[in-house]
């Protein structure tokens, strides 16, 4: 079946400007996550979603950035006013339930540049 | 808070030879999950072997086995005969028991010489 699908795959941004990024988890799964991996940092986690609820939003860097889930499926993730840190790929996956022992699929990603 | 370490942020194999990534963590917890993961240019993360900390048997999965060694904190990846395909970004990764993020590691670049 189809995989965790992401959009745009690249985005090239203004520094000011808003982006929104988009993930579409396998059909089904309940749980949600979003990652950033970018060169200093690594891969760190920003959100997850069970259902349409996040129950956690710490790993958020700033209030500039901002999260939202729909209908159980598609995951949106903005950024606001970018800035040139905000430069990296951001990654999503999702996994069929909450819980540990349910592996989570990871999309390809999208590579935000913002220059 | 829990840390992932990986020690080798490049290694090189030859073609059908062994290669072994290292894995350090960090917790306080007694039971949790360690993953590995192999992000090729694709960028998409796969996942390659996890491994339950109450198993004591080590993961195996075809040609990637693991030596998990609790006391220590470490959980190493062996790769066994090398394949061009195996050339990736390999992370490792820590997650607690309930509906929480995985921890990573920073990686290790793994090339294949043919």
């Amino acid at each position: 079946g189809a995989g965790v699908s992401q959009s745009p795959s690249n985005k090239v941004t203004e520094k000011g400007k808003d982006v929104e990024l988009r993930c579409d988890p396998i059909s089904g799964h309940t749980a949600l996550y979003w990652y950033r991996q970018s060169l200093g940092q690594g891969l760190e986690f920003l959100i997850y979603f069970q259902g349409n609820s996040a129950p956690d939003k710490s790993g958020l860097p700033s209030d500039r950035f901002s999260a939202e889930r729909t209908g159980g499926s598609v995951s949106t993730l903005t950024i606001q006013r970018t800035q040139q840190e905000d430069s990296a790929v951001y990654l999503c996956a999702s996994s069929l339930a909450w819980g540990s022992r349910y592996e989570q699929y990871f999309g390809p990603g999208t590579r935000l540049t913002v220059t | 808070a829990q840390t992932v370490t990986q020690s080798q942020p490049e290694m090189s194999v030859q073609e059908a030879e062994t290669v072994t990534l290292s894995c350090t963590y960090d917790t306080s917890e007694s039971d949790y999950y360690l993953f590995w993961y192999k992000q090729p240019p694709s960028r998409q993360m796969i996942l390659v072997i996890r491994q339950e900390a109450y198993k004591q048997q080590n993961a195996t999965e075809n040609r990637f086995s693991v030596n998990f060694q609790k006391a220590a904190k470490s959980f190493s990846l062996k790769i066994s005969d090398s394949q061009l395909g195996d050339a990736a970004m390999y992370f490792c990764a820590y997650r607690r028991p309930g509906n929480t993020p995985l921890v990573f590691g920073k990686g290790t670049r793994l090339s294949v010489i043919a």
